[in-house]
């Protein structure tokens, strides 16, 4: 089983709709998670970082689940620039190492 | 603009030729890290570096090494180039956050 797992997608929905993605993990002594959005032959971005108490920031939402070990990015109201590659990211604990998921591709079309 | 800058933006090797990717990290950010994002992947993890040591490796052969330098710029270095180094090879330098900070990357092709 990978660390991170992500659907690859491809997410394929209209302007105006409400997508989720999920991203599961498989280290309990995960501590720290984050949203990055990747660009067509971009490098990454960070999207949001993701707290206990989930945080939100604007049309975007994200949380997480300890028990299940996953976290979740919500995106309400989809526009076209929402396009992209969605890439989660995790820390365990006491470790340099963060560990990517593959991504999930997400499409807006008009 | 995340203030980190890598050259060369693209290079062309043959196999078992060896390859320098340079990278130069936002000022004041002592961590740099380097990762391999092979096509329709995410980054994997290749090394960190901080202070000038190595303080975190992945899972990747000897022949992946580096170097980081006092005035924040750094190096990936791959000797004996395989087909399956093809790959965009990115660095980013880390805030206090823990927020990673990229470059564009160096797209690397070996035929």
């Amino acid at each position: 089983r990978k660390e991170v797992e992500q659907d690859p997608g491809p997410f394929n929905v209209p302007e105006g709709a409400t997508v989720a993605f999920n991203c599961t993990y498989s280290n309990s002594a995960s501590q720290s998670f984050f949203w990055y959005r990747q660009d067509c032959r971009k490098e990454p971005k960070l999207l949001m970082s993701v707290y206990s108490s989930g945080n939100e920031d604007g049309r975007f939402t994200a949380q997480l689940n300890r028990a299940s070990q996953y976290i979740s990015l919500l995106i309400r109201d989809s526009k076209l620039s929402d396009s992209a590659t969605y890439l989660c990211v995790v820390n365990i604990e006491g470790s340099y190492i963060p560990t990517f998921g593959r991504g999930t591709s997400l499409i807006v079309h008009p | 603009e995340t203030g980190v800058t890598q050259s060369p933006t693209h290079l062309i090797k043959t196999r078992g030729q060896q390859v320098t990717l340079r990278c130069s990290s936002q000022s004041g950010h002592n961590t740099v890290s380097w990762y391999q994002q092979a096509l329709g992947q995410g980054p994997q993890f290749i090394f960190q570096y901080y202070r000038e040591e190595e303080n975190g490796r992945g899972n990747f052969p000897p022949r992946f090494s580096g170097l980081q330098f006092p005035n924040y710029s750094s190096e990936l270095n791959v000797n004996a180039l395989e087909l399956d180094d093809s790959a965009l090879y990115l660095c980013a330098s880390a805030g206090d956050t823990g927020e990673l900070f990229f470059g564009e990357g160096s797209r690397l092709t070996v035929l």
